[in-house]
């Protein structure tokens, strides 16, 4: 079975400044699926970014951007140029492809992110 | 289009009581899951469907029942409302195999007392 780990339960960052927020995780899976989701106060569930494990390249979503070290398996996730909205409870998440367990996503337990102004 | 919609938002049960979680998608998603939400804890997964008719258990199904009757509604059954059934849940949606991850409802938060 596939576990996340999130190292981090709270993290915080001066506003405009950048930070980076950690995920490893364990599988045997050659070709996966990682996801980085925003839970702000309003609880709603956000996907920030997410990275085909066959993509060597790492994504980008304007201020957000991933570290994907497929060997260490570790993706991590940089903000830069934080905003006070920022400021909410981040998941890293695994989904393994089709035939798989591809029905459903696996969660770390989370990295809370305060952002000072 | 609304997404993934749930039902109520927040709820208090009595120790006992049973109630039903709505969860509705209009996105056509054939996979459909609820996930409960607990400090510490991240989410986890309680029951998933792949497909109407078709529900099966997750990590922590005990104490919930599921059913799929069709492919928008996605009920969750709490049977007899327990104390440690006091959680954040979450419905979701996905298509088998894209790599967008799932869409998430908005949550529901109960409280039993």
């Amino acid at each position: 079975a596939q576990t996340v780990t999130q190292s981090q339960p709270e993290m915080s960052v001066q506003e405009a400044e950048t930070v980076t927020l950690s995920c490893t995780y364990d599988t045997s899976e050659s070709d996966y699926y990682l996801f980085w989701y925003k839970q702000p106060p309003s609880r709603q569930m956000i996907l920030v970014i997410r990275q085909e494990a066959y993509k060597q390249q790492n994504a980008t979503e304007n201020r957000f951007s991933v570290n994907f070290q497929k060997a260490a398996k570790s993706f991590s996730l940089k903000i830069s140029d934080s905003q006070l909205g920022d400021a909410a409870m981040y998941f890293c998440a695994y989904r393994s492809p089709s035939g798989g367990s591809n029905y459903k996503l696996t969660f770390g337990k989370g990295t809370l992110l305060t952002v000072n102004p | 289009n609304a997404g993934v919609t749930q039902t109520p938002k927040f709820q208090v049960l009595k120790t006992g009581q049973s109630m039903t979680l709505q969860c509705a998608q209009d996105m056509n998603h054939e996979y459909m899951s609820w996930y409960r939400q607990d400090p510490g804890m991240g989410l986890r997964l309680i029951h998933y469907s792949v497909g109407a008719g078709i529900t099966d258990q997750g990590e922590v199904p005990n104490g919930y029942n599921v059913s799929r009757s069709t492919t928008e509604d996605f009920p969750l059954r709490l049977l007899s409302a327990a104390p440690s059934q006091t959680s954040v849940y979450f419905c979701a949606s996905s298509t088998p195999g894209l790599n967008y991850g799932y869409t998430f409802g908005s949550g529901t938060r109960l409280t039993v007392v």
